[in-house]
């Protein structure tokens, strides 16, 4: 059982459309982390949120922590081929301790 | 700024062979985590280290797997006698000291056991 889910799976857009992929759990999480992984790399982290219903931009990409501090969304403005990539979301749970991460978002963007 | 390096990022052994991939974190960095990636799999928590102490290893395999991180050097994760199950993408990752939540990545190794 996963503790956090991510969704959709795969998603394969069109350069210059918006999407938005989703991270879920059960389970209250004091942070959350958004990493984007390039095939035959380690992920890169792109942003950290702390607060529940904190908004973060980082140029074309939006993400915002869940007032429960149970979920967070990554929203992609104009999306670019460079944009391409599988996206995770990670984060220590309130009752644990180890660093979780939610299986992916596969990303393509075709020009 | 250097960030997390690790090598050899491409390792191939045979099966009964040992496996040694070392992580050096990034400077100022006293934290170490190892993540084990399979294919089209997420990242699984192994181990969490500091200088010359095992924090967490709740995720490691009972046998053959074992990890150090010494007063000096880089942190070494240990496969021993591998077999086939071990292939993967091996992660390390490091954080500054008395935070979990923000970890830094390097580039991986992919072990190949024939």
């Amino acid at each position: 059982t996963q503790l956090l889910e991510q969704s959709p799976q795969f998603l394969s857009i069109q350069e210059g459309e918006n999407l938005t992929v989703y991270c879920n759990s059960s389970s209250v999480f004091s942070s959350l982390q958004w990493y984007r992984q390039e095939p035959g790399e380690g992920p890169v982290l792109l942003v950290t949120v702390v607060t529940g219903g904190e908004v973060k931009k980082l140029k074309r990409l939006t993400f915002q922590f869940g007032d429960a501090r149970k979920d967070s969304s990554l929203h992609i403005t104009a999306a670019q081929p460079g944009d391409t990539g599988l996206y995770l979301c990670a984060g220590v749970p309130n009752y644990g301790q180890n660093f979780v991460f939610g299986p992916g978002t596969r990303l393509s963007v075709l020009p | 700024n250097a960030g997390v390096m690790q090598n050899p990022r491409h390792l191939v052994r045979r099966r009964g062979q040992e496996a040694r991939l070392r992580c050096s974190p990034m400077k100022g960095h006293s934290h170490v985590y190892w993540y084990r990636q399979l294919p089209e799999e997420g990242l699984k928590f192994m181990v969490y280290l500091q200088k010359e102490n095992i924090i967490d290893e709740s995720g490691m395999p009972k046998e053959r797997f074992s990890a150090e991180f010494p007063k000096e050097g880089p942190s070494i994760l240990r496969i021993q006698q591998v077999v086939r199950g071990d292939s993967a993408a091996y992660f390390c990752a490091s954080s500054p000291q008395g935070t979990r939540e923000t970890q830094y990545f390097g580039p991986g190794t992919r072990l190949l056991v024939l």
